[in-house]
Formats: structure tokens, sequence, C-alpha cells
């Protein structure tokens, strides 16, 4: 199974909107609707923001929303902040009790 | 509040076995919705998923890991463990545990990470 595809770099000014994309294929993205995205500060785990395509846990906040489209799931983020600054990778159930982590998106706020 | 951790030697040398252990604590590593899993993180490189476990001993591992790749899990203790064999330097990663649901399947709960380097 590949990793999935990700722009490697995505920026924004303070107050605006980026949209980061995730490739895959009917086998994984575009076969099932269990896409999760996570955020990873340097020297941090990664944290969980959206899962199933577009649900938000608990204390995420709602400026973080995700969607998808045949084999690509998007993740946006509206109202960025300085915090925002992070790597995001998004990964999907690939079938057969197998996952795929995208290639990961390095957010800077301008 | 759950909190994972990992624990196991910084340092292996080329062609040894990696060992590490992750214990699960503020919760039951026993539940019947949830698996327990392993991710990896390469220097400077992404997230790749290694294999999982249910509390019953049901494995599921990354094809590409499978031949060297073994998970086992103690409930008695709430802790789960992963065995790599003939590690290289290609190996040399943090290694993260995980909790992923049953239902929504995706990594809720991560433990802070742990740096393995496979050097001689």
């Amino acid at each position: 199974q590949s990793a999935l595809t990700q722009p490697p770099s995505a920026s924004g000014s303070p107050g605006q909107s980026v949209t980061i994309s995730c490739t895959g294929t009917s086998s994984d993205v575009g076969g099932y609707n269990y896409v999760s995205w996570y955020q990873q500060h340097p020297g941090k785990a990664p944290k969980l923001m959206i899962y199933e395509v577009s649900k938000r846990p608990s204390g995420v906040p709602d400026r973080f929303s995700g969607s998808k489209s045949g084999n690509t799931a998007s993740l946006t983020v509206s109202g960025l902040q300085a915090e925002d600054e992070a790597d995001y990778y998004c990964s999907s159930y690939a079938g057969s009790n197998n996952f795929v982590f995208g290639t990961g998106t390095k957010v800077t706020v301008l | 509040q759950l909190q994972l951790q990992e624990s196991g030697p910084g340092l292996v040398k080329p062609s040894e076995t990696l060992s590490l252990t992750c214990t699960v604590s503020g919760g039951s590593i026993s539940s019947s919705s949830y698996y327990w899993g392993w991710i990896r993180q390469p220097p400077g490189k992404g997230l790749e998923w290694i294999g999982s476990i249910y509390y019953s001993g049901s494995t599921y591992y990354n094809p590409s890991l499978k031949s060297r790749v073994t998970i086992s899990v103690d409930t008695s203790k709430n802790q789960f463990s992963l065995k790599l064999s003939s590690v290289t330097a290609a190996d040399t990663a943090v290694y993260y545990c995980a909790r992923h649901t049953v239902a929504t399947i995706c990594f809720d709960y991560w433990g802070q990470g742990t740096l393995v380097t496979v050097s001689s």
C-alpha cells in the first residue's frame, strides 16, 4: 500500500483559510468514509483533529473542517491562527484491517 | 484521562530485534471498543502504521513489515508490545503507541513517542 499524497507545504496569513488535499485510490480514501486528520507540532505526538471524513472530536475548534470527493479528502483550516502552524497528516482505512497515512503537509502561518 | 507510555531501549544494533512496550493507564486495554496500535516516524519524515492488536490477541500488520513484526498483548498488565526483527538503519524512528477505535477507525489517543536508533 502506498502513502496517500499530500502537498508538502501550505501557507496563509492570520485570519485566512488554508485547504490541504489528501489523494489516495478507490481502495482507501475513495472506498471508505474513514479518513482522519492529525496535527503534529514539532517534537510532539500527533493529535486527532478530524475523523470519519468530517467529524470533529470534542475540544477541536470548529475552524477545522473536513470533506471528501472521490479519491481525494481535504482539510480546511479557517481563520488561521499562529498555533495552527504545524504538520498535518491524513490517514485512511485501506481495507483488510490496514491503514495508510499521508505524506504530510507543513502549514505555515505567514 | 487515558494515557499511553512507550518504554524500551533507545539503541538497537543492526540485525537485532527491537522491543518496545506500551503501558496503558486510565482505562482498560480489554475494552471491546478499541484496538491498540504502533506507528513510527523516521526523523524528518512521515507517519507509518506498523500494526495493531485487539485485546483478544488478534493482530493486523502493515503488509510491508509483516514478515518482521510481532505485536502481543498482556491484559493482566494493561500493556501491549512490539517486536521488530532484523532491524537496519532504516528502522531508526520515533515509535508511537496509540489507541484506535473499532467504530470510527481513527487513532484518538497517542503516547508521547520514543526514539529508537539502530546503530552499531
